[in-house]
């Protein structure tokens, strides 16, 4: 069966410098990836994901994953964080065939000025 | 109007009362899914819905049911409330055959069973 692990529960940083969240999956086939965040008081969304082709993704605010297939990992960056970044950010994983998503425990960034 | 919409944003009820969480969206789309988050664990899938007639449990449904009343709408149902239920609840939908563009999440409910 499937299962994500992010390796961060907390990750304070200050503000501009960079910061690496940590996902690896495992799953035996081949998968898609997401990474979804969360702002306080709000539902999940989207910020990227991985289907195929390129390895490394990027979202429209700065942050970009890399999908390794040999480390099982798809680790989140981003190389100057802001104050708004502060929020809990998911990795996700389905299975190819699958359309339910598993999700990890979640990564909290705090963005400090 | 959000697209995912859930009610009540908020409840307090007693161990052992009957409660029903609502989902309604204007995505059109034919998947919906109940997940519930607690702090340090993530979001956990308790039911999932391909279609009205297509009802399935997920990782964490016992102690819960589920209703598809129509393409837009999935309600969940505590039966019988406990305290280990309490949780922040969230309904989610995708399109079939295009779940891989991401899902859509509601505003979530959060759920207090004292």
């Amino acid at each position: 069966a499937q299962s994500v692990t992010q390796l961060d529960s907390q990750v304070p940083v200050f503000e501009e410098a960079p910061v690496e969240l940590r996902c690896n999956y495992s799953s035996s086939v081949s998968v898609y990836l997401f990474w979804y965040v969360q702002y306080p008081n709000q539902g999940l969304q989207l910020l990227l994901k991985y289907l195929s082709g390129s390895t490394l993704v990027e979202s429209i605010n700065g942050f970009e994953a890399e999908f390794n297939k040999s480390q099982t990992s798809f680790h989140l960056r981003k190389p100057s964080v802001h104050i708004s970044d502060t929020a809990e950010y998911f990795c996700a994983v389905s299975e190819g065939g699958s359309e339910k998503l598993v999700f990890g425990k979640g990564t909290k960034l705090t963005v400090n000025p | 109007d959000a697209d995912v919409t859930q009610t009540p944003r908020n409840r307090i009820t007693k161990t052992g009362k009957r409660i029903m969480l609502e989902c309604s969206q204007t995505k059109g789309h034919d998947r919906m899914y109940w997940y519930r988050q607690d702090p340090g664990l993530g979001l956990r899938l308790i039911y999932y819905s391909f279609d009205v007639k297509d009802i399935n449990k997920g990782e964490i449904s016992d102690g819960y049911s589920v209703s598809r009343q129509a393409q837009a709408k999935f309600s969940l149902s505590l039966e019988s409330a406990i305290p280990n239920q309490t949780a922040l609840y969230f309904c989610a939908t995708s399109d079939s055959g295009r779940g891989y563009y991401g899902y859509t999440f509601g505003s979530g409910t959060r759920l207090t069973v004292v």
